[in-house]
């Protein structure tokens, strides 16, 4: 069965620090991946989705990055974080059948900017 | 791009009474719409979907529409429950999946 890991579950940086943070999938290839957000008490909005290794689309100019340097491998990177780069990341894994489109979401990363 | 709206972003509700949420989209290519139940510190997940060859799809005590000439879909909980309390998205997305829009999410309510 496929899963979908993500870590670290919670994290707390100072302002101009690195991000970076890891979604990895098992039981697929070439899966489609996306970053979302989440900031408290609002929706999931789409930061970046990737098709295929070293595909990557960005829906939200900002100073996040993403990469996808394996199959199953999905990266969101910061090289300076920010106050407002704080909310709930999520990595997401889409499986594109022909019966359900569903997207499974990993458990999430809780991140806070200090 | 596809531009999901979503309707109310708070819902209040008595236990047994029925809950709406709705959604519009933006992009007619759109085929598929999932709904998505978010519980309090859990991960968002598929609770029912459709496609848009199909006007409504029902599972026992919620239902879908879409409206496809006016870009509109809809959740419908009958008899709700108190564990029906969570946030629920509704979600766009083009065929096999690719680039899923989510709406802004609906916090429902279930008051025992």
């Amino acid at each position: 069965s496929q899963t979908i890991h993500q870590w670290p579950a919670t994290l707390v940086q100072p302002v101009g620090s690195p991000l970076s943070l890891e979604c990895t999938v098992e039981g697929t290839s070439n899966p489609n991946l996306y970053w979302y957000r989440q900031a408290a008490g609002r929706g999931l909005q789409l930061l970046f989705y990737s098709v295929g290794i070293g595909q990557i689309s960005s829906e939200v100019p900002q100073n996040l990055s993403a990469s996808r340097p394996q199959d199953r491998q999905f990266i969101l990177s910061s090289k300076k974080l920010l106050l407002s780069d704080s909310g709930f990341y999520l990595c997401a894994w889409v499986s594109g059948g022909r019966v359900r489109t569903e997207a499974f979401f990993g458990q999430g990363t809780r991140l806070t900017v200090v | 791009g596809e531009n999901v709206e979503q309707h109310p972003s708070t819902l209040s509700v008595q236990e047994g009474d029925s809950a709406v949420i709705k959604c519009t989209y933006s992009d007619s290519a759109s085929n598929y719409f999932p709904w998505y139940k978010q519980e309090l510190g859990k991960r968002p997940q598929l609770i029912i979907d459709i496609r848009s060859n199909v006007g409504e799809k029902k599972d026992q005590r919620i239902a879908v529409t879409l409206n496809k000439t006016a870009k509109h879909f809809s959740l419908h909980i009958t008899e709700t429950q108190p564990e029906d309390s969570a946030v629920y998205f509704c979600a766009a997305s083009m065929p096999g999946g690719f680039k899923t829009i989510f709406g802004a999410g609906t916090r429902l309510f279930v008051k025992a």
